[in-house]
């Protein structure tokens, strides 16, 4: 009962480094979608994907990639890490587009 | 813009006692679901009730019921009965639906303490 998965937990990243959180469900939903939870800013959302193929930018794209070649799998890349983009990250898919979300349990990313 | 406010970013309540969380929201959609979140100390986002807006009467899930009013656009959160373990973080969120966007929008929270 995998739900959706989100690795790694921890990071910490030098500036200018790149990485990618992975993000995989198991549900077949076709909306996924990353946001990052800042203290006092709640969760803003960064990119989101209606199904396969299908990707677009949220409240704060800037810094971060995505793609989604399957289903399943909805991975966010940071090109160039910043201090600025030290935050919680969460992944969550819905089965459909009004419906209850489910979320990972989180990355916590520090970049220094 | 659509936006979502929690007017009261920490709270705290007796064990046993009620409380309840305001919210806020604005958008010009007229259909749209209301949600109301619990982030423990764990981190894990954990869904505690939803209220589909062309519903009239208030959802309500054990000890937690919300007051919705639709005119006034208001969403809040009551908790019965409080315990040590509804120590959390408190979003209150709302998706649009209808149009080709159905991504949450969340407020920025409250937290709440429930004191023994």
């Amino acid at each position: 009962n995998a739900g959706v998965t989100q690795t790694p937990k921890f990071q910490v990243l030098k500036t200018g480094q790149s990485m990618t959180l992975q993000c995989a469900q198991d549900m077949n939903h076709e909306y996924m979608s990353w946001y990052r939870q800042d203290p006092g800013m709640g969760l803003r959302l960064i990119h989101y994907s209606v199904g396969a193929g299908i990707t677009d930018q949220g409240e704060v794209p800037n810094g971060y990639n995505v793609s989604r070649s399957t289903t399943e799998d909805f991975p966010l890349r940071l090109l160039s890490a910043a201090p600025s983009q030290t935050s919680v990250y969460f992944c969550a898919s819905q089965p459909g587009q009004a419906s209850k979300a489910f979320f990972g349990q989180g990355t916590r990313l520090t970049v220094v | 813009a659509q936006t979502v406010t929690q007017s009261q970013p920490e709270m705290s309540v007796q064990e046993a006692e009620t409380v309840t969380l305001s919210c806020t929201y604005d958008t010009s959609e007229s259909n749209y679901y209301l949600f109301w979140y619990k982030q423990p100390p764990s981190r894990q986002m954990i869904l505690v009730i939803r209220q589909e807006a062309y519903k009239q009467q208030n959802a309500t899930e054990n000890r937690f019921s919300v007051n919705f009013q639709k005119a006034a656009k208001s969403f809040s959160l009551k908790i019965s009965d409080s315990q040590l373990g509804d120590t959390a973080m408190y979003f209150c969120a709302f998706i649009n639906y209808g149009g080709s966007q159905g991504n949450l929008i969340f407020g920025k929270g409250t937290k709440l303490s429930v004191k023994p």
